[in-house]
């Protein structure tokens, strides 16, 4: 059985820092792209970026280019999102999803809550 | 950035009623749409793929279709737990976009 589950989240002043793992079960990790998504609260999801099996090539949302970081342990099967910079926007659920065959998510962790608030 | 326009933001429906849900892309997408719903506080779930391929385990009251700009969602007999909020993704071209979304609730 597919398994993502993340951790990391908590609250953080503006500028802050966190790091979010995803762990990944139940199938070979090294095979599949892997991505980011958010939801504020009460809104709707957005794409944050994505990771390919080897790490090599990484693409993000403008809004976190240059703050974020997107990174994975194929030996740990673990995903990561280096979050910096946090400003109030950033505030919501985070989900870690497994890409398909092509970019879209059948599994999805039951994501972790980021909070940007002083 | 594609934008991806979904209609309407909510609809009221009966169990029973056919229901359709539209996404217009702001430019081609080919066929690499995605649809899911979610529920409060859950994680969303795959419908559809690739505009008309239904996800495994899905139940084939759910079809989707189009291609390039405009794709459509349908329910054809609505159930009780089809009551939900349901996106559409675009993936292809980044960055991959979401629509707004459609909460459908229970007349």
């Amino acid at each position: 059985e597919v398994q993502l589950v993340e951790s990391g989240g908590g609250l953080v002043q503006p500028g802050g820092s966190l790091r979010l793992s995803c762990a990944a079960s139940g199938f070979t990790f090294s095979y599949y792209w892997m991505s980011w998504v958010r939801q504020a609260p009460g809104k709707g999801l957005e794409w944050v970026a994505n990771i390919k099996q080897d790490g090599s090539e990484m693409h993000y949302v403008d809004s976190v280019k240059g703050r974020f970081t997107i990174s994975r342990d194929n030996a740990k099967n673990s995903l990561f999102l280096q979050i910096n910079s946090l400003r109030a926007e950033d505030t919501a659920v985070y989900y870690c999803a497994r890409d398909g065959t092509g970019s879209y998510y059948a599994y999805w962790g039951q994501g972790t809550l980021v909070t940007v608030s002083s | 950035a594609i934008q991806i326009t979904q209609s309407p933001s909510s609809l009221s429906a009966s169990t029973g009623d056919r229901v359709t849900i539209t996404c217009r892309a702001s430019q081609g997408v080919n066929s690499y749409l995605a649809w899911y719903h979610q529920k409060p506080g859950r994680a969303p779930k795959l419908l559809i793929y690739g505009a008309s391929t239904l996800e495994s385990g899905v139940p084939s009251r759910f079809s989707g279709s189009g291609s390039g700009t405009d794709f459509t969602l349908t329910i054809s007999c609505l159930q009780s737990e089809d009551f939900a909020t349901y996106y559409c993704q675009q993936y292809y071209i980044y960055p991959w976009t979401f629509g707004q979304g459609t909460k459908v609730e229970i007349k």
